[in-house]
């Protein structure tokens, strides 16, 4: 399967801080990213989703001025977390699909960012 | 009623056991439907596709019954390494970006 990176996979920030976390595929060209956040024992909700040089679609009920996405080139897009507080702290997991050799529809999920606001 | 629902489980189920798991969804028009595979804490990993003929891989089979609207997954001769949570992922369309997730179903092999 494809391989998607994210980073940092861990941080701990304090109340009021904006917080940067980067998603990449790394073997192939995701033309479409998407942004997940997951409280514990909770589904996965989608919080927003990207195209290449194009402005991220936000979900109902997620802040596009809260929640920044870039989303730069085929390989990376980052999700900065704006004046993060404690109600933010969450597991942030990044998706990427695309790709000529991929399934179109298939995501391929990074490891996840687990962030905590103190 | 959600667009796509599970059975949150727990499945405790003694190793060696067969253990299914459906899920539904309401969208009839829907096209594409897959299941992953979460385990504690970490991302979730693509399982399988579901066709509309059903298809297996080893000791797991997805079916798909869209006259009634749900998705199934068989888990044969269960191991201690498939505990872990199973989401339930459908697309409306084909082609179409957004994904729906399941709450997930909870398995539990036990030794």
């Amino acid at each position: 399967g494809a391989v998607v990176s994210q980073h940092p996979s861990r941080v701990i920030c304090k109340s009021g801080t904006s917080v940067k976390i980067e998603c990449r595929s790394l073997d192939f060209q995701a033309t479409t990213m998407f942004w997940y956040r997951q409280f514990p024992k909770q589904s996965l909700m989608l919080m927003a989703t990207s195209n290449e040089g194009s402005k991220a679609t936000y979900e109902q009920g997620v802040e596009k001025d809260k929640f920044l996405i870039n989303h730069a080139s085929l390989t990376l897009s980052t999700l900065t977390v704006t004046s993060a507080h404690p109600e933010d702290s969450s597991f942030y997991i990044c998706s990427a699909r695309g790709g000529t050799r991929l399934a179109v529809e298939t995501q391929y999920f990074g490891p996840g960012t687990r962030l905590l606001v103190l | 009623r959600k667009e796509v629902e599970q059975d949150p489980g727990p499945f405790n189920v003694p190793e060696g056991a067969t253990v299914a798991f459906n899920c539904t969804y309401s969208n009839s028009a829907s096209q594409s439907f897959f299941w992953y595979r979460q385990d504690c804490r970490k991302e979730p990993k693509l399982l399988m596709s579901v066709y509309s003929s059903g298809n297996e891989d080893g000791r797991f089979t997805a079916q798909l019954n869209r006259a009634s609207q749900y998705i199934s997954l068989l888990i044969r001769d269960s191991k201690l390494s498939d505990s872990a949570t199973y989401l339930c992922v459908v697309n409306a369309e084909r082609g179409y970006q957004k994904v729906t997730f399941g709450t997930g179903t909870k398995l539990q092999v036990i030794p």
